[in-house]
């Protein structure tokens, strides 16, 4: 069965700082990842997604087969960027399309 | 922009009670979905629901749970009687057509006594 794992639960930086938020997943097939982010008191929303490559406010996420890993990477952090942040993973292909998520990293960035 | 609405915000009832819990997905969507996230933990996959039938269920998804969508609009979660552990945030989400991104609800907080 799949997993995703984010090994960190809180991660506090200061603003400008360069952020990393953790996520490697166990399948062993082709997998769709993705990054959701939910701001305070806010619903879950589409950060990021492998496939489209691209960059959303600041954040990247390259996916790493080897390593089975898909952190999100921002080099400068801001204020507004603190957020609680999931990875997920989705199976390609058939008709499997429910996410499974991680666990979630709370970004606190620090003024 | 076009949002999926949940409501009640938030649901207290008794153990034992039924609850619905209620989901308007985005106008043009065709796939549907529940999540669930216990406090503290991951959100977890319930069910997904296409062309008015249940398309996958995870083994949370039990005879206590049943979904319908007994309109155009609306997308329901029936918990036939409830149990303290089932008390969590549901989440509502969908999509335009498989594979394609689930958009979320903000959630519905169940809170069984």
């Amino acid at each position: 069965a799949q997993r995703v794992t984010q090994p960190e639960k809180l991660l506090s930086v200061f603003k400008g700082a360069p952020v990393e938020l953790k996520c490697n997943y166990s399948y062993s097939g082709s997998p769709e990842l993705f990054w959701y982010v939910q701001y305070s008191r806010q619903r879950l929303q589409l950060l990021l997604r492998h496939i489209s490559r691209e960059s959303i406010k600041g954040f990247t996420a390259d996916l790493n087969k080897g390593e089975t890993s898909f952190h999100l990477k921002k080099p400068f952090a801001q204020e507004e960027d603190s957020a609680m942040y999931y990875c997920a993973l989705r199976l390609s292909g058939g008709s499997n399309y429910k996410l499974t998520f991680g666990k979630g990293t709370l970004l606190t960035v620090n003024p | 922009e076009p949002e999926v609405t949940q409501t009640p915000s938030h649901q207290v009832t008794q153990m034992g009670q039924e609850v619905i819990l209620r989901c308007v997905p985005i106008s043009n969507h065709l796939y549907f979905y529940w999540y669930r996230q216990i406090l503290g933990q991951k959100v977890e996959f319930l069910v997904s629901f296409y062309n008015n039938e249940i398309s996958e269920k995870s083994e949370i998804f039990d005879d206590q749970f049943s979904v319908e969508r007994p309109d155009g609009s609306n997308f329901t979660l029936k918990i036939r009687s409830t149990k303290l552990e089932d008390s969590a945030m549901y989440f509502c989400a969908s999509s335009e057509s498989l594979g394609l991104i689930q958009y979320f609800g903000a959630g519905t907080r169940l809170s069984v006594l």
